[in-house]
């Protein structure tokens, strides 16, 4: 079983719609968390890190941590169609290493 | 920007073949990975670097070599490329430690016949 986990695995929203990604790990060591994006043909770009409980707020991009049950999500509202890409999280432990989920693919409908 | 430089764009090969990728930092990053992206597996990690003349085994290290010749250019070598190992291979570079952002290249699309 992966230890990073995303859903859904696709997501279509209307353009200016908000669009919610979920991650959720399996091992409590994590203590930080990223969002990568990936436009199709280009390799994957972080877009924003968390490690507290709560929100972290980036322009049209939000990202909520919960440790306790080992949840994050990912909220972009006002979705552009250039918002449209594979969007990984990323977990990372006290050392360096990333573990990556299997990415939730957004299509943002104009 | 960070920049990250992988050659070739794509490759194609038979099975039993030779094949280097090439990876290009200057970001004066000391730390290099190498990972392999396919459908439902997401990023994984093959190997990785902390500086020139160091190897560290990643999660998905079996069929593949590396070699880290400076601080600039990390190799994937793949000495007997088995139709398994066709995937999306990605060059990445950070700064290292904790909560510290990767900056990847375009990737390298490689097929093996």
């Amino acid at each position: 079983q992966q230890k990073v986990q995303q859903s859904p695995e696709s997501l279509s929203v209307p353009e200016g719609g908000m669009a919610s990604l979920n991650c959720t790990s399996s091992d409590r060591n994590f203590q930080y968390f990223w969002w990568y994006r990936q436009h199709s043909g280009e390799g994957p770009k972080a877009l924003m890190s968390i490690f507290s409980d709560g929100d972290k707020k980036e322009g049209r991009f939000t990202a909520h941590l919960n440790k306790a049950s080992l949840h994050v999500s990912l909220h972009i509202r006002d979705s552009q169609p250039s918002d449209s890409a594979l969007y990984f999280c990323a977990a990372q432990s006290g050392s360096w290493q990333l573990i990556f989920g299997s990415g939730t693919q957004l299509t943002v409908m104009p | 920007e960070a920049a990250v430089t992988q050659s070739p764009r794509n490759k194609v090969t038979v099975t039993g073949g030779n094949v280097t990728l090439s990876c290009r930092q200057t970001n004066s990053h000391n730390y290099m990975y190498w990972y392999r992206q396919d459908t439902g597996h997401g990023l994984r990690l093959i190997h990785y670097s902390y500086g020139a003349g160091n190897l560290q085994i990643g999660d998905v290290p079996d069929g593949y070599k590396a070699t880290r010749t400076t601080q600039e250019d990390f190799f994937l070598l793949l000495e007997l490329a088995s139709p398994s190992q066709t995937s999306l291979y990605f060059c990445a570079s950070s700064a290292g430690g904790s909560n510290e952002r990767l900056f990847f290249g375009h990737g390298t699309k490689l097929s093996v016949l």
